[in-house]
């Protein structure tokens, strides 16, 4: 069955520095969302990509999606302690029904001060 | 404020008991969703539900029942038959379900986490 690989699954990095999540499939995406959530709270959506090659940014984080709609990377540049939290990406594969969404298993990232 | 509320934030149940979570919405959406998170595991869907009085079976719907009787309200019972309910339940909700990928973008609530004593 179809899968979302997300990597690395832990992350730690000091306060200021550049980083990227991925988030891989073994098939063709038709929507890709990126999710951030904090210890024992529900998920916030951040961004939702469709098409190849697409990149958005909201304040200091960037996400894309690669031509092949395969691998969706999300950049946090110049990190900060409220980064801190699991990352997940959530994809829509695109299959017949109603319910046609898969996740990742998540990437837990500590910023410190 | 438009939002997804969950209620209780803790639940403990003692075994043999049937608990309800409560979850509610006034987004207008129509598609509601019910996930388990389980540590180091993806979301895992339970049940969710397109429009009023329809729903359908997720992954793991053994052991929980739903109803979907107003377009705001989705509770989840957790029945004595779940042998491992201690876990963290999230609700979600989108415009559709099985529409496009932007109409389909979920939106969760702030989970309730169940303990069985």
């Amino acid at each position: 069955s179809q899968e979302l690989e997300q990597s690395p699954q832990s992350l730690i990095v000091q306060e200021g520095k550049n980083l990227t999540i991925n988030c891989t499939s073994s098939k063709t995406l038709y929507g890709l969302y990126w999710y951030k959530q904090k210890y024992g709270e529900g998920l916030i959506f951040l961004m939702m990509l469709q098409k190849g090659g697409e990149e958005k940014s909201h304040e200091k984080i960037t996400a894309k999606l690669d031509e092949k709609k395969q691998q969706s990377s999300l950049h946090i540049t110049a990190s900060q302690p409220s980064h801190a939290g699991i990352y997940l990406c959530g994809a829509d594969k695109g299959t017949s029904g109603t319910y046609k969404y898969i996740f990742g298993t998540g990437t837990r990232l500590k910023v410190l001060a | 404020d438009g939002g997804i509320t969950q209620s209780p934030k803790y639940l403990f149940r003692k075994e043999g008991q049937n608990v309800t979570l409560s979850c509610e919405q006034n987004l207008n959406h129509d598609a509601m969703y019910w996930y388990r998170q389980d540590p180091g595991q993806g979301l895992r869907l339970i049940y969710y539900s397109q429009i009023v009085n329809d729903f359908q079976k997720g992954d793991i719907a053994e052991g929980y029942s739903v109803s979907r009787e107003k377009k705001e309200s989705f509770p989840l019972t957790v029945t004595s038959a779940q042998k491992n309910p201690t876990a963290f339940y999230l609700c979600a909700s989108s415009i559709l379900a099985g529409g496009t990928s932007s109409t389909d973008t979920q939106y969760f609530g702030p989970g309730t986490r169940l303990t069985v004593l």
